[in-house]
């Protein structure tokens, strides 16, 4: 078992929909979660970070966290093209210095 | 503010040949360092990091290697590149400790093509 799991896509939604990414981690002492965007032969960029259990919004996006279900998710609402990018999901490993990364989802919003 | 830089930005590399990717931080001091690879189509895999200068921490036994000379400077190299070792190579820095709350933000990232 993978310890950060996401599905690898691609997830194609039509522009102005909710664009729904999951990701599900192993370790239960992970205590901070992270959603990264990249775009293609670019570096990761911060999208939200979340660190207790449920629902964190900023703007268009909002992180949930369900720690029973070692379950992290992102929504992003009005999905724009632009949007269209590999969404990383990343843990931080209580105690140690470790950031773990899922291998990511490639959303495509269609215009 | 805090600034990441690394270099060179792009690089093709004959198989056998060494390898020195530099990366530099600027804003903050005592920072943790990271250095990951992203094969293509892949995840990002954790190949060093570092919590000072001079202590170095690897997760992949490989042919690379970390320095850390400098307190905001961290270096991979190689000796004798392999085709395996192509990829994107992505340098990364947080705040100290273990807090975590600290966000890991990264560099521009280094293309790396073995021939």
């Amino acid at each position: 078992q993978k310890e950060v799991e996401q599905n690898s896509g691609p997830l194609s939604v039509p522009e102005g929909a909710i664009a729904s990414l999951n990701c599900t981690y192993s370790d239960r002492g992970s205590q901070s979660f992270f959603w990264y965007r990249q775009y293609s032969g670019k570096s990761p960029e911060l999208i939200m970070s979340i660190y207790s259990n449920g629902d964190k919004e900023d703007g268009r996006f909002t992180a949930q966290l369900n720690k029973a279900s070692q379950y992290v998710s992102l929504l992003i609402r009005d999905s724009q093209p632009s949007d269209s990018a590999t969404y990383l999901c990343a843990v931080f490993r209580a105690g140690t210095y470790k950031y773990i990364f899922g291998t990511g989802t490639r959303l495509k919003v269609l215009a | 503010s805090q600034t990441i830089h690394q270099w060179p930005a792009t690089l093709v590399q004959p198989v056998g040949s060494p390898l020195s990717l530099e990366c530099t931080v600027e804003g903050t001091s005592n920072p943790n360092l990271y250095w990951y690879r992203q094969a293509a189509g892949r995840g990002l895999q954790l190949l060093f990091y570092s919590v000072g200068i001079g202590q170095i921490s690897s997760e992949v036994p490989q042919n690379l290697s970390a320095s850390r000379p400098q307190d905001r400077q961290f270096i991979l190299s190689s000796k004798k590149l392999l085709l395996s070792d192509s990829g994107f190579y992505l340098c990364a820095w947080r705040k100290a400790g273990t807090d975590s709350g600290n966000t890991i933000y990264f560099g521009e990232g280094s293309w790396l093509t073995v021939v």
